[in-house]
């Protein structure tokens, strides 16, 4: 059975800091995986998508990359600003399925 | 503009009553689905569905039923056989043959006083 997990919890960070944050899964076979943002109280944006055969996908100040060979994903988050705060999740689709699985996310304060 | 809408965005419910959330999409996509969101805890899948007249129970699927007559429609009933039914419910659709990018509503939050 998939499981995502995403570490940190919980990020603080002063403005401009450039920032990483990880998705990790259990299972290899994947059909693509997407990063999203929430705000408090709001459905989820979708951030970016990379596909299974993809190593990297990029978008502005966001570049999220893809290993499926040892399960993980990073969202790498450049020159940080107040208005990126806001909690970040990663789903995995697997192979073969129309099921998303959702990390439980990390929630990411700028402070100015 | 083409999006999914869900409604309401608010909902009280009393102890035992049955309540239906409404989603509905204008973006020709052919998979629905809904996700219950808890405060500090990521997104758990309750239905699924692929097409028309087709729907598939995901992780949590006790106490709720959808029915998908429609397309564009996937509207989710939360029945008093939900134990726990006070959650933030999230609809999302992809269309089927793409890269498969899923897109959310804005959610509704349901409260049973």
């Amino acid at each position: 059975k998939q499981e995502v997990t995403q570490i940190p919890a919980a990020l603080s960070v002063p403005e401009g800091e450039n920032l990483v944050l990880n998705c990790s899964f259990t299972d290899s076979a994947i059909y693509n995986l997407q990063w999203f943002r929430q705000d408090p109280g709001k459905g989820l944006t979708s951030l970016l998508l990379i596909q299974s055969s993809q190593r990297e996908q990029t978008s502005g100040r966001l570049n999220a990359s893809l290993d499926k060979s040892s399960g993980r994903s990073t969202l790498y988050i450049a020159a940080s600003q107040p208005g990126d705060s806001a909690t970040y999740l990663c789903a995995v689709r697997g192979s073969g399925t129309y099921k998303y699985i959702f990390g439980t996310g990390t929630r990411l304060k700028v402070l100015a | 503009d083409g999006g999914i809408t869900q409604s309401p965005k608010y909902l009280f419910r009393k102890e035992g009553q049955n309540v239906t959330l409404s989603c509905e999409q204008n973006l020709n996509h052919d998979a629905m689905y809904w996700y219950r969101q808890d405060p500090g805890q990521g997104l758990r899948l309750i239905y699924y569905s692929q097409i028309v007249n087709d729907f598939q129970k995901g992780d949590i699927a006790e106490g709720y039923s959808v029915s998908r007559e429609k397309k564009e429609s996937f509207p989710l009933t939360v029945t008093s056989a939900q134990k726990n039914p006070t959650a933030f419910y999230l609809c999302a659709s992809i269309w089927g043959q793409n890269t498969g990018e899923l897109f959310f509503g804005e959610g509704s939050r349901l409260t049973v006083l």
